[in-house]
């Protein structure tokens, strides 16, 4: 399967600051997706990120907070912006790998963001 | 639309006890089912999957079988491990939508 990265890991950010996050992959995929995991909750999709178009943006998630870029097939960027409190989460990066199956999705380690 | 339920947690087991995490689903269509596992302070790593009606998914000592007629695909394990603490969320998909995971079920082993 497609080997993932994020950076940074963790970070612990004041109130109204911005964070990017990266993504990279081992691989050139066509699909990308970023998702929040909130304490204790499930995974929920904020957008998808395919490389030369605009991200697609899932309901309640909107690009001014949350702006996307997608350069190449193999990189992407997350910024949390206006950080407030509730932004603390893990934010997952996660690819569809075209070599074993488009069905599955496979993630990175996840950032886990902690906003005093 | 499509949901996913699973049993609730946590769940806390002795060492090589039986395992069964309970997994059911709403699509439409014939979705592909998945199992992913997250171990703490870490991502999703999948563990197992099927992607049509009776496949059995199996890694690990993990297995699950894609049963349509009851819209279940539970997860089990013979003999859990103090290293299979962990929590598992069940997902489906269907025809390259996004992915709706359940809720998880937070899974403690004790020596």
């Amino acid at each position: 399967s497609a080997v993932i990265s994020q950076k940074p890991s963790r970070d612990i950010c004041q109130r109204g600051t911005s964070l990017t996050i990266q993504c990279q992959v081992d691989s050139q995929v066509t699909m990308m997706f970023w998702y929040r995991q909130q304490p204790g909750q499930s995974l929920t999709l904020i957008a998808t990120a395919n490389q030369g178009s605009e991200a697609t943006y899932e309901s309640g998630f909107v690009i001014d907070k949350f702006p996307i870029s997608r350069p190449n097939l193999t990189f992407s960027t997350l910024t949390v912006s206006n950080m407030s409190p509730e932004d603390s989460s893990i934010y997952l990066c996660s690819v569809e790998d075209g070599r074993q199956s488009r069905e599955t999705q496979y993630f990175g380690p996840g950032t886990r963001l902690l906003v005093l | 639309g499509n949901s996913v339920t699973q049993m609730e947690g946590p769940v806390t087991l002795s060492e090589e006890a039986f395992l069964t995490i309970n997994c059911t689903y709403t699509a439409t269509g014939y979705p592909s089912l998945f199992w992913y596992v997250q171990y703490p302070g870490e991502g999703l790593q999948l563990l197992l999957k099927a992607t049509k009606a009776d496949d059995k998914g199996s890694n690990k000592g993990f297995e699950a079988t894609y049963r349509k007629e009851t819209t279940s695909f539970h997860l089990e394990k013979g003999s859990v491990q103090v290293s299979d603490s962990a929590v598992y969320f069940c997902a489906l998909r269907t025809s390259y939508d996004k992915v709706i995971f359940g809720p998880g079920t937070s899974l403690s082993v004790i020596p």
